[in-house]
């Protein structure tokens, strides 16, 4: 299986700051990867699809990056309601494999 | 709107079953090919199974392969999971889910308790 480490698991930032978080793929997946936001009680929500494209509606704050094994998600000015857990996904091999997650926080 | 409703959840004991049911509205179901992913309380995503468009093609994590069933029915829009001798660890919430950006699109989930 495919490992997906994800740092950091937990991060405490204040509004209008740039987040940065990495995934790194235990083999090369090429751009097979999303990035997930999820709040409490609701369904992961898709924000970056193929590595780097925004899905529809995402607001241009979000970004990715990356090919093969390393990754980088951003928030470009973190606001308010980013506040949520995210996870990395890779779909370039079952089974689908997820990072553990980055938990953030508002500083 | 695409609409992704999961139903069958509950309360079972160690060693019984449960079917889940995911029903799908407002987008091709018939032609998407399906997942269902888990999440354990206050842990993180697990996929657990896939299915493709026919119903001919289907894959598992190890932690449920021979126990759990991925099947759907394309005239009903509907998917399922059939769960069999259920442990303690196999209690989460389970979506279901298409997992295909940009056409990626998740139910609301529902919780699967294993219990005695």
């Amino acid at each position: 299986d495919i490992q997906m480490t994800q740092s950091p698991s937990s991060l405490s930032a204040s509004v209008g700051d740039r987040v940065t978080i990495t995934c790194q793929a235990s083999q090369d997946i090429y751009n097979y990867l999303n990035w997930y936001q999820q709040k409490p009680g609701k369904a992961p929500k898709l924000l970056i699809y193929d590595a780097s494209n925004l899905e529809t509606g995402v607001p241009s704050r979000f970004s990715g990056s990356g090919s093969g094994t390393d990754f980088t998600f951003t928030i470009s000015s973190l606001q308010p309601e980013d506040i949520a857990t995210y996870y990395c996904q890779q779909y370039d091999n079952l089974p689908y494999t997820f990072g553990q997650g980055t938990k953030l926080e508002i500083k | 709107e695409v609409q992704l409703v999961e139903s069958g959840g509950g309360l079972v004991q160690p060693g019984g079953s449960l079917r889940l049911s995911c029903a799908a509205s407002g987008f091709t179901f018939g032609i998407s090919w399906m997942h269902w992913v888990r999440q354990a309380p206050g842990k993180g995503l697990v996929w657990v199974s896939r299915i493709n468009s026919h119903g001919s093609t289907t894959s598992y994590a190890d932690s449920v392969k021979g126990r759990f069933t991925i099947s759907r029915d394309n005239a009903k829009n509907t998917l399922y999971l059939q769960m069999n001798s259920l442990r303690v660890e196999d209690t989460a919430v389970y979506y279901c889910a298409t997992i295909a950006g940009p056409l990626d699109y998740w139910g609301q989930g529902t919780l699967v308790t294993v219990s005695s």
